[in-house]
């Protein structure tokens, strides 16, 4: 059984349009993130959830909206896509919500802006 | 701000021989250390996780080794496969969230290929 699982896994669209990425965990875990990986593979922490409450919030654009329906679940939407946001964005989750355990990652959502 | 740094960014090596990776970190007040391993086209996997008070954790042919003070952590895979091919990444999670959530900071990879 795949632990964390995003959708879609590949997404080409145009630049403009409104697009969302499903994760969903089944793990247990009461805390999610979501992390891009851009081109040079380098990866940055964008938002995390603890419990369906948003605790970690980088410096991203407000067009990128995470939303947690339960902690199983960590979906994000992104508005108005840009060239620049073609990247892999990575879902994962961890147990408690703290510091000492570790990560379970998704395979990624590969995103291609044209 | 916390920057993670590592060294090789790349490295090709024989089968067989033992290799060491390594991780350095800017800010030494950090809650953990963890290497990850990222197959291409892969989401990553958790290899080994060091707590701050730990020195080193062992698992199967790896090795991780954490120097807290002088912000630096080895990977060591002894008797290195084909199928260790893989990046290979360090990331640190900051003491200052240690009761929700974890900012992991990453390193931007080293990239080994174990040759047959």
């Amino acid at each position: 059984d795949t632990a964390v699982s995003q959708t879609p896994k590949y997404l080409v669209t145009q630049m403009g349009n409104d697009k969302s990425i499903k994760c969903e965990q089944n793990l247990g875990h009461d805390t999610m993130y979501w992390y891009k990986q851009d081109s040079k593979k380098f990866l940055k922490i964008m938002f995390s959830y603890n419990n369906k409450e948003l605790i970690i919030n980088e410096t991203v654009p407000n067009r990128f909206s995470p939303k947690s329906p339960d902690k199983a679940h960590l979906n994000l939407h992104i508005n108005s896509l840009e060239l620049g946001d073609s990247a892999v964005y990575f879902c994962a989750s961890s147990q408690y919500g703290r510091g000492g355990q570790p990560q379970h990652f998704g395979d990624g959502t590969r995103l291609s802006i044209l | 701000k916390q920057e993670v740094t590592q060294i090789p960014a790349a490295l090709s090596v024989p089968e067989g021989e033992n290799l060491v990776l390594n991780c350095s970190f800017t800010d030494s007040a950090i809650y953990n250390l963890q290497w990850f391993r990222q197959d291409p086209g892969k989401g990553l996997t958790s290899l080994l996780l060091i707590q701050s008070s730990q020195r080193e954790q062992t698992s199967g042919r790896l090795n991780a080794s954490l120097d807290k003070s002088s912000g630096r952590s080895t990977l060591y895979i002894a008797a290195s496969q084909p199928g260790d091919s893989a990046t290979y990444l360090c990331a640190v999670s900051p003491r200052a969230e240690e009761t929700s959530g974890s900012r992991l900071t990453f390193g931007e990879g080293t990239q080994l290929t174990v040759n047959p």
